[in-house]
């Protein structure tokens, strides 16, 4: 079956430090693949993006390639913020209207 | 912009006792989708929703039941909660064309004691 693996938290980074989030998949077919974000107390909101192999997805300063290879979606950031700290969701969908997620990492960043 | 409110925000009952919980879009998105979280688990389906009175299963839907009746409103019913029912619940609503792009609601906290 489909499914999201990602690192165990917490990631706890140095404002300015680069961040790195790994996840890889298992997937039948040819999945989407998303990263969400939810901040404390909130639900959880999309962040980037990418629907086919060696597609890159974008936003906020964050980023994630699409790695067909190595059934990947690493999340990266050159840069994290104290406002960056949250919980953040690898998932995927293989377009049967259902979205499955990963157990999520959660980031600290000290000031 | 899409908005959803679930009610109640939080609620706390007895094992044993019947709980609904309501979500209500104001737009015509035809998908809604009701997920728990829990630690360790990230979120999981429990039921989804493609249009009134159409509904199936997801990965944990024992002990759940959903009614939509109206476009607007996706129910989620836990006819008799148990304290494995302790959970965050959002609901969701799909928002575009691609299946994956979900906007979700501010969470219900249900406690079950």
């Amino acid at each position: 079956g489909n499914s999201v693996t990602q690192m165990e938290g917490p990631v706890t980074l140095s404002e300015e430090a680069f961040l790195t989030i790994n996840c890889t998949y298992t997937a039948t077919g040819y999945p989407s693949l998303f990263w969400y974000v939810q901040y404390p107390g909130e639900g959880l909101q999309l962040l980037l993006k990418a629907t086919k192999a060696d597609d890159k997805g974008s936003n906020k300063g964050f980023e994630a390639t699409y790695r067909k290879e190595t059934t990947s979606f690493h999340l990266e950031k050159g840069s994290v913020q104290v406002s960056d700290s949250a919980v953040y969701f690898c998932a995927l969908s293989t377009g049967f209207q259902k979205l499955v997620f990963g157990t999520g990492t959660r980031l600290l960043v000290s000031p | 912009d899409a908005g959803i409110t679930q009610s109640p925000r939080h609620k706390v009952t007895e094992t044993g006792t019947p709980v609904t919980l309501r979500c209500h879009q104001t737009e015509n998105h035809r998908y809604m989708y009701w997920y728990r979280q829990d630690p360790g688990h990230g979120l999981r389906l429990i039921h989804y929703s493609y249009g009134v009175k159409d509904t199936d299963k997801g990965e944990v839907s024992d002990g759940y039941s959903v009614s939509r009746s109206k476009t607007e409103d996706f129910l989620l019913t836990l006819e008799s909660a148990t304290s494995s029912q302790t959970s965050v619940y959002f609901c969701a609503i799909k928002t575009s064309g691609d299946t994956g792009e979900l906007f979700f609601g501010e969470g219900s906290r249900l406690t079950v004691l």
